[in-house]
């Protein structure tokens, strides 16, 4: 079965500084996507980026960065420079495709907040 | 404008009160899903459906009921709230050829006293 862990809960910084979010996932299937989303105060869920199983490159979004090591199972996102609009709910999660019904499994989430 | 459409936003409603939250997509994607999320454990899938008559359990299908009679609509059925299922619901949608990307909702918030 698979799962994902995000062992901090919540985080505190004052912008500018950066943060790293850390994201462990467990899966047999050697074929998986995934994600982070971030939840705003407001709700929804944003779609932040998609990673495949098979892509280890990293990558960089503005101040957006993501560090993907299969070695160690982990998806580790960052923001560099923070800012009082990143204070969010930050998600991360794993999808086996259609063999599992196409369902993401998510961790508990990190809360992020950003002092002005 | 390519979305997901969940109705209501909000819901407070009594034990025992059936109840339904509507989704629809108008990207004519064919799987659709319920997710309902609570504090510490992220979003868990409730049920899912592969297409039109084609629905199963998630992990957690206790208390709910899904339908899939079209292929825009999937709706979350609680046929007898209970406090227990107050929680923030989110349907979500994919393409069978992109299946990995899911477009979700704006979320239902379901208050049960």
């Amino acid at each position: 079965a698979q799962k994902v862990t995000q062992a901090q809960t919540e985080i505190s910084v004052v912008e500018k500084e950066d943060v790293t979010l850390d994201c462990v996932y467990e899966t047999r299937d050697t074929t998986y996507y995934l994600f982070w989303y971030k939840q705003p105060p407001s709700g929804e869920l944003v779609f932040l980026i998609r990673r495949n199983s098979f892509d280890e490159q990293n990558e960089i979004s503005g101040r957006y960065s993501w560090n993907f090591q299969k070695s160690t199972s982990s998806f580790n996102f960052t923001i560099t420079a923070s800012q009082v609009v990143d204070s969010a709910v930050y998600f991360c999660a794993l999808n086996l495709g259609k063999a599992a019904g196409n369902k993401l499994t998510f961790g508990g989430g990190t809360r992020v907040l950003v002092k002005p | 404008e390519a979305q997901v459409t969940q109705n209501p936003r909000y819901l407070i409603t009594v034990t025992g009160k059936k109840l339904t939250v509507t989704c629809s997509q108008n990207m004519n994607h064919e799987y659709m899903s319920w997710y309902r999320q609570d504090p510490g454990l992220g979003l868990r899938q409730i049920y899912y459906s592969m297409n039109v008559e084609v629905t199963d359990k998630g992990d957690v299908p206790e208390g709910y009921k899904v339908s899939r009679k079209e292929k825009r609509n999937f709706p979350l059925i609680l046929e007898s709230p209970s406090p227990n299922q107050t929680s923030l619901y989110f349907c979500a949608s994919s393409s069978r050829w992109r299946n990995e990307k899911l477009f979700f909702g704006s979320g239902t918030q379901l208050s049960v006293l």
